[in-house]
């Protein structure tokens, strides 16, 4: 079967504001698996931002996210989650959802297409 | 503290073959990473897992053209009969406990 991940949520946003990055699956066991969000800016390489595990027991963040963003899942409704506060103009980036191999972390899998956060005033 | 070095650049003719470089950092020899291509203007896409054996399990549509192989902290993709369709970014990544890494990523121009 077909694995689909669909992301949504991004937009243009001023710096201190807030945005919730929306991720819908398909074609796949969600809660068997953990999820991330991988971010890229504006010509640059990717950058690990946040991991949950299979079950929404754990969450991992790097340190530049760690205290402003949220990562959360909805097993019920085969969707992942990034809450964005206290944004800031280097977070400006294409966002992307992964699938990840494991129902713990390790490589990704399967990814989406991405969606673009602009942090400017 | 774990890190991915990655060459900025490679190049190579259509039809050759290339070998693209990830390097472990110092104590983390034993660390499988995982192999993804970006074309431009596009997502990431997963190429390939590679263990520290050099043994690899490669994702779904993945073509034989792909390989991977693996010595002391390097890590291998190597790409054979190049087509256009293969030039882009690649970047390797791998894991420990609540973190994940990417290396810079290496661009790959076919000539």
């Amino acid at each position: 079967e077909v694995q689909l991940l669909l992301e949504s949520g991004g937009g243009l946003v001023q710096p201190g504001g807030s945005l919730r990055l929306s991720c819908a699956v398909s074609g796949f066991t969600f809660s068997s698996y953990a999820m991330s969000w991988v971010r890229q800016a504006p010509g640059k390489g990717l950058e690990w931002v946040s991991t949950i595990t299979g079950s929404g027991g754990s969450t991992y963040y790097a340190d530049s996210v760690e205290g402003r963003f949220t990562i959360s899942r909805d097993n019920s409704k085969n969707t992942l989650y990034l809450q964005m506060n206290s944004l800031r103009a280097e977070d400006t980036a294409v966002f992307y959802c992964a699938k990840v191999a494991e129902m713990s972390p390790t490589y990704f899998q399967h990814w989406g297409q991405g969606t673009l956060v602009s942090v400017s005033s | 503290q774990l890190v991915l070095t990655q060459s900025p650049s490679a190049s190579a003719s259509l039809g050759a073959s290339v070998k693209l470089t990830c390097t472990l950092s110092s104590g983390h020899n034993s660390y499988a990473i995982a192999w993804h291509q970006q074309q431009p203007e596009k997502g990431p896409r997963y190429l390939m897992k590679l263990n520290s054996d050099g043994s690899h399990s490669k994702g779904d549509g993945i073509p034989d053209r792909f390989s991977g192989s693996s010595s002391g902290a390097e890590r291998y993709l190597t790409i054979s009969s190049l087509q256009s369709e293969d030039e882009g970014d690649y970047y390797c990544q791998t894991w420990d406990t609540g973190i994940q890494v990417f290396g810079g990523g290496t661009k790959l121009t076919v000539l």
